[in-house]
Parts: structure tokens; C-alpha cells; sequence
């Protein structure tokens, strides 16, 4: 079973300017999060999607962040203008919500972002 | 909404001896607790986790509490070995069937192991 795949891995750029991060969530997977992590923090949730729906965007800094899933599969995350403490790994992961398997969220590589 | 508190933020240990790391949370709700390994440039992975109708979980060298009363959880490993080391993250989620998970990190925990 292929996993959450990420791209890209790493991306720097200045700030002001603008990157997008894109995320194919486990084949039949219904939820998508997205997490910020800080060095030395825990993952920290950005946005989940049930499907194509957001169910929690409560800590996405509205005004520069933004994430889209069309079709409840891929997703984007874009930043816009990128601030210095942007820089962080953001790690997609996806759930199958299915009662029998649990909740287990299974996370991807992670896109690193330096903002210089 | 849900709050994890994570201990010790570092550990070392001896090859071969045993590591502990032990977690709090606040939402009585919480009724699922899993635990994530991360080791460097890769994501979080998961290593074993709990429900809140079962008191402990075990999986070889890995094993895992749960105290429902006073709200806390901890992560056992024993006969360490040098590729355990990693920061190990604990996890509280309110699992709401047909609904939504809201899944709460704690801070991390990185453990050396030294051979």
C-alpha cells in the first residue's frame, strides 16, 4: 500500500513570497490533515478535511494560509506571503475513519520550508 | 479543547536498560491515545496506540498504560536499543465515530540511546 506522498520535499525562499505544497493522501482515505512542525515541537494541526469538506481550520492563519482538497483526494497547501516563521516541516497525513481500523493517522515525509 | 502535557522533553538511556515517557491530558473525552516515532527528516510513524476501554497494550518491547482516572498514559519500552532514538510523540484523540477525530500532540520526547 503506497503511503502519503509530499512534494516537494524542500523549498526555500524569501519572504514575501509565495510556495504551495501538494499531498496525495492514502488511496481511500477520507480525512485530510495538514500539520505544522516547528523544530523541536510537536505536529501541530493546520486544517483537516473530511472528504472534500473542512471539518477544522481553527488554527490556519487565515490571512496567508490557505489549503484546498478538490474532489476529496489531492490537496494544496498554499502560503502567501511567507513570514520568517513560516519555516517548518508541514506534514500532510491522512485517516480511513472506518470503525473497524481505528484513527490511525499515517503522516507523510513532510515538506520543509525555509524562509530566508 | 484538549491539552497534552509530555515528559521528559529528553531521555537518555543504556543500551539494554528501559525508557519511560509519560503524558497527561485534559479532556476527559479523549478516548484515543496513540504513539508516533519520528526520526530524522521523516514523518511521524506509528508505533502502538490505546483505547480508552483497555488499561494496557503491549507489542514486543513496547508497551503502553492508560489511566483513564487521572488522565495519563505512558510509553514503555524496554531492552533499548540503539535505533529507538528518535523523538517519540504522544497523541490524545476525541474519536468521534461518523464524525470527526480531533487528534491533540504532545511536545516530544527525544531519546538517545547510548550503545
Amino acid at each position: 500500500e503506497a503511503g502519503v506522498a509530499q512534494s516537494p520535499r524542500y523549498k526555500i525562499i524569501e519572504k514575501r513570497q509565495s510556495v504551495a505544497f501538494w499531498c496525495n493522501p492514502i488511496s481511500g482515505h477520507a480525512t485530510l490533515y495538514w500539520y505544522q512542525q516547528i523544530l523541536g515541537q510537536g505536529p501541530k494541526l493546520l486544517i483537516q478535511f473530511q472528504n472534500n469538506g473542512v471539518v477544522d481550520d481553527s488554527q490556519l492563519p487565515k490571512d496567508r494560509f490557505s489549503a484546498e482538497r478538490l474532489k476529496g483526494v489531492d490537496s494544496t497547501l498554499k502560503i502567501q506571503p511567507a513570514k520568517l516563521e513560516d519555516s517548518a516541516v508541514y506534514l500532510c497525513a491522512s485517516s480511513l475513519e472506518d470503525r473497524d481500523s481505528g484513527n490511525t493517522i499515517y503522516f507523510g515525509e513532510g515538506s520543509w520550508l525555509t524562509v530566508v | 479543547g484538549e491539552n497534552v502535557e509530555q515528559h521528559p522533553s529528553t531521555l537518555s538511556v543504556q543500551e539494554g536498560d528501559s525508557a519511560v515517557i509519560k503524558c497527561t491530558y485534559s479532556d476527559s473525552a479523549s478516548n484515543y491515545f496513540p504513539w508516533y516515532k519520528q526520526e530524522l527528516g521523516k514523518g511521524p510513524q506509528l508505533i502502538i496506540d490505546i483505547r480508552s476501554n483497555v488499561g494496557e497494550k503491549k507489542d514486543q518491547r513496547i508497551a503502553v498504560t492508560l489511566n483513564k482516572t487521572a488522565k495519563h498514559f505512558s510509553l514503555h519500552i524496554t531492552e533499548t536499543q540503539p535505533e529507538d532514538s528518535a523523538v517519540y510523540f504522544c497523541a490524545a484523540s476525541n474519536a468521534l465515530f461518523g464524525g470527526y477525530q480531533k487528534v491533540t500532540f504532545g511536545i516530544g520526547t527525544k531519546l538517545q540511546v547510548i550503545p
